[in-house]
């Protein structure tokens, strides 16, 4: 079975310029998680769906940051404009809805540098 | 604010030692207990999960969980230079919505 796929892998762009990262959940898990890593901050939860509802967006930094689900197997996670200090790896999970010991599985992640 | 704390290390171990990873938490309404392994440049991967007090066996790693005190851990028996990665830590709190609220990590060497 395939995995978590994120697109792209790898994306440079300037400051002010829109970024949209892409998410394809496991087939059949019905949580999906939107993370950014840093060295700084670890881990940051930015929002997370349960069948395609946002549940939480608590993380999400700023108005800059917006997330989308339309169906359940596709999320964007858009920033728009970018900014220097938004450079970090994005990762996208996704988990079957099986209470408090459900298990996460990660993408490969989207590696961002702002310019 | 919940908190869940981890010695960032790096600890360093020789092979085939025992390897010992500490995380603690600040919240006592905590439900579950998670331990993911992240090697550099890749994403992190699930080794095990533990919700009861005690230990939790599963090959060469054993978590151990003691709500009294808000302590988890994660012993690496027979350590292997493949061992070398960063732990997280991740806890869920009672009423979170299923939130994960992850540890910084502790980077382990094994050194051959």
């Amino acid at each position: 079975d395939a995995g978590v796929i994120q697109s792209p892998r790898h994306e440079v762009t300037e400051m002010g310029q829109e970024v949209t990262l892409r998410c394809k959940p496991i087939s059949g898990h019905n949580s999906l998680f939107w993370y950014r890593q840093t060295m700084m901050r670890g881990l940051e939860l930015l929002i997370y769906f349960n069948n395609n509802v946002p549940i939480d967006d608590s993380g999400m930094p700023e108005d800059r940051f917006s997330a989308k689900m339309p169906n359940a197997s596709f999320s964007t996670l858009k920033i728009q404009p970018s900014e220097p200090r938004d450079s970090a790896v994005y990762f996208c999970a996704s988990s079957l809805r099986e209470g408090s010991t459900d298990t996460q599985y990660f993408g490969p992640g989207t590696r961002l540098t702002v310019l | 604010q919940k908190e869940v704390e981890q010695n960032s290390g790096p600890l360093s171990v020789p092979e085939g030692a025992i390897a010992s990873l500490n995380c603690t938490y600040s919240d006592r309404g905590s439900q579950s207990f998670f331990w993911y392994r992240q090697y550099s440049g890749k994403s992190p991967e699930l080794i095990m999960f533990i919700y009861s007090n005690g230990d939790k066996e599963d090959g060469r790693f054993t978590a151990q969980l003691n709500k009294a005190s808000q302590y988890v851990s994660l012993l690496i028996r027979d350590s292997q230079p493949s061992d070398s990665a960063t732990y997280l830590c991740a806890v869920i709190y009672a009423g979170n919505n299923r939130k994960l609220i992850w540890g910084l990590g502790t980077s382990l060497a094994v050194n051959p």
